[in-house]
């Protein structure tokens, strides 16, 4: 079971451009949930996706936008980069059913923008 | 609304050492804890986690947490530390929906 994947593992982008980061979660999860972490913080909750749907978002604004896939995979767009959201962008996984009571992380992209 | 204080941004602790990670939480409705482990330019790995039952929990790598509603607190505890345990810790909170994180906790293990 290769766990939570994502990609790329590191990214640099230029003020004003875009960017799309990609994350397959772990065998047998279809929920996902994507995190910023800036330098010194703990992560911070962004959207999460269900059937393809988006199920809950924490405070961040629409220039963050997402996709979930039939096959559970996820995307996590960012439009119009700003310096500030240079951080580290972790997707999670969590199993089926009624209770997400865990959540697996992928290793992260290390997004920077100057 | 859910959230997490951890009451310690830093931790610096000798080898062999006992040491207690403090959390306390907030929230509005039955929740689920948990503390996670980050290893320098890595994802967040499980140490344990509470969900019912025993307000006892023991995880990986000689780790346990006590669950206390009255206090809203889940500290985080190990009897005795090795170098290894460097590391920045997060508790989180989880209503079912989603999961919110503190601020970390940096623990240093000096030899």
């Amino acid at each position: 079971d290769a766990g939570v994947t994502q990609s790329p593992t590191h990214l640099i982008k230029t003020r004003g451009q875009q960017v799309t980061l990609r994350c397959s979660p772990k065998s047998g999860h279809d929920t996902v949930s994507w995190y910023q972490q800036a330098l010194g913080q703990g992560p911070q909750f962004i959207f999460q996706y269900y059937e393809e749907e988006e199920r809950q978002r924490g405070n961040f604004p629409d220039r963050f936008s997402g996709h979930q896939f039939p096959n559970y995979s996820s995307e996590l767009n960012v439009n119009a980069l700003l310096l500030g959201d240079s951080a580290l962008y972790l997707c999670a996984s969590s199993s089926p059913g009624p209770v997400n009571t865990e959540a697996f992380f992928g290793q992260g992209t290390r997004l920077t923008v100057v | 609304a859910q959230s997490v204080t951890q009451l310690d941004s830093q931790v610096p602790v000798f080898e062999e050492a006992p040491v207690e990670l403090r959390c306390n939480y907030s929230s509005s409705v039955s929740v689920y804890l948990f503390w996670y482990v980050q290893y320098p330019n890595q994802g967040l790995q499980l140490l344990l986690k509470y969900l019912s039952g025993s307000t006892l929990v023991k995880g990986i790598n000689g780790f346990e947490a006590e669950f206390n509603k009255s206090q809203t607190s889940f500290h985080l505890r190990k009897p005795s530390v090795h170098i290894s345990d460097t590391a920045e810790y997060f508790c989180a909170v989880s209503d079912n929906n989603d999961m919110r994180f503190g601020a970390g906790t940096r623990l240093t293990v000096k030899p």
